[in-house]
């Protein structure tokens, strides 16, 4: 059974602070995924990677940085957070070629 | 850039009744269209997948259909139940490629 968990299931973070978000799979995937979910909007990359130590932006990678130092891990960074990163924050991975995407249980984080 | 619009954004059905809703991708170069489910307060989950070499794919009561041609694929849920109300997400990926693109979500209510 696939487990993608992410560190926080809420958090509540003040404007400029730096904010870590944490993700580990434990199967193995290559890739990993960070999506931000906003009503209306559905699922917005944010940043993937497909190997250790390599990254790709995806659809909205600004405000964000991400790190990548061992396979089962993968940080989504906030340099500065500010009021319109508050969202829901959705890890996932998957492995080799098209397949199954699975989700972590998803941080909440409202900056304030 | 690619993109996957996805219709209707709200739907609401009587119980019993069917549940289809519709996306369209843009990128000519995707090949594998899965669908999630998302129950309130929980992480997507793949219900049902469908690749390019195949029309049309059945589980039970679910159904996709692919028409490659007009670039669109289609979520059919027949004798829908109140568990069958969530958000559900339709998503594309290019061949050769992980980089997956989601709708944007379609709110799905079963009135008992």
């Amino acid at each position: 059974d696939v487990k993608v968990t992410q560190s926080s299931r809420y958090l509540v973070k003040r404007t400029g602070e730096k904010v870590f978000l944490e993700c580990v799979q434990d199967m193995d995937h290559e890739n990993m995924f960070w999506y931000r979910q906003d009503p209306g909007l559905g699922l917005r990359l944010i940043y993937f990677s497909y190997d250790v130590k390599m990254k790709e932006k995806g659809d909205i990678p600004e405000g964000y940085s991400v790190s990548r130092e061992k396979k089962e891990r993968f940080s989504l960074i906030l340099e500065s957070a500010s009021t319109n990163q508050t969202s829901m924050y959705l890890c996932a991975s998957s492995g080799p070629g098209n397949t199954e995407a699975f989700f972590g249980q998803g941080t909440r984080l409202t900056v304030v | 850039g690619e993109n996957v619009e996805q219709h209707p954004s709200t739907l609401s059905v009587q119980e019993g009744d069917s549940a289809v809703i519709k996306c369209t991708y843009s990128d000519s170069a995707s090949n594998y269209f899965p669908w999630y489910k998302q129950e309130l307060g929980k992480r997507p989950q793949l219900i049902i997948d469908i690749r390019s070499n195949v029309g049309e794919k059945k589980d039970q009561r679910i159904a996709v259909t692919l028409n490659k041609t007009a670039k669109h694929f289609s979520l059919h849920i027949t004798e829908t139940q109140p568990e069958d109300s969530a958000v559900y997400f339709c998503a594309a990926i290019r061949g050769g490629g992980f980089k997956t693109i989601f709708g944007a979500g379609t709110r799905l209510f079963v009135k008992a």
